[in-house]
């Protein structure tokens, strides 16, 4: 029972590379995010998908796209990193009601240097 | 709009003694409310939430947590800590009648001390 998958677990990029990381789920659920986790500031949302074909600017978006590729998969991409933008990234999806919990992935260490 | 706070970095306890870790929330309608608990190097896991009803939810691991209106708090308790329950732990709510996202605290740190 996978859950949330992420890739991958690590990665160092320099500035200005591009990267996607990439999420799957397998417990069929419509909706679908990425967060990022930096001391002292909890969980900031990135982008969101509240289903397959739709996708939302959560509260720290910029320098970030999302693709929801299908009702499993849901990528985020960094165009051009920036230093600002090491940190750990979250996947994590659930069925889409607003009281259900959210399932969450192992992680992305990402370093920009 | 929606916030949490949790007001302690670091909570530090004893193995045995009773430990609280405690969660303000802000809403402009009724909440609903979480607590999830990370582990070094791994992703969030879900303990509890509290949707309507009881105030009192119970949850993973001998974990509860008591829903208070007045106070805007949703602290989580357990009667009797043990070592494993050192971990990070973040408080979470959603206003019900918005269509915003779960909004997470900063977290606090549980250290319990053999």
């Amino acid at each position: 029972n996978a859950g949330v998958t992420q890739t991958p677990k690590f990665q160092v990029l320099k500035t200005g590379q591009s990267m996607t990381l990439q999420c799957a789920q397998d417990m069929n659920h419509n909706s679908m995010y990425w967060y990022r986790q930096d001391p002292g500031m909890g969980l900031r949302l990135i982008y969101y998908s509240a289903s397959e074909g739709t996708t939302d600017k959560g509260e720290v978006p910029n320098g970030y796209n999302v693709s929801r590729l299908n009702k499993r998969e849901f990528s985020l991409r960094l165009e051009s990193a920036a230093p600002s933008q090491t940190s750990v990234y979250f996947c994590a999806s659930n069925g889409g009601q607003g009281y259900a919990e959210a399932f969450f992935g192992q992680g992305t260490r990402l370093t920009v240097v | 709009a929606q916030s949490v706070a949790q007001p302690e970095d670091q909570v530090n306890v004893a193995e045995g003694n009773p430990l609280t870790v405690k969660c303000t929330y802000s809403v402009s309608g009724n909440p609903y409310l979480f607590w999830y608990v990370q582990y070094p190097n791994r992703g969030l896991q879900f303990l509890l939430k509290y949707i309507t009803g009881d105030n009192l939810v119970k949850g993973s691991y001998g974990f509860e947590a008591e829903f208070n209106k007045s106070q805007t708090s949703f602290h989580l308790k357990k009667p009797s800590a043990l070592v494993s329950d050192s971990a990070l732990y973040f408080c979470a709510v959603r206003d019900i009648g918005s269509a915003r996202q779960l909004t997470f605290g900063s977290g606090t740190q549980l250290t319990v001390l053999p």
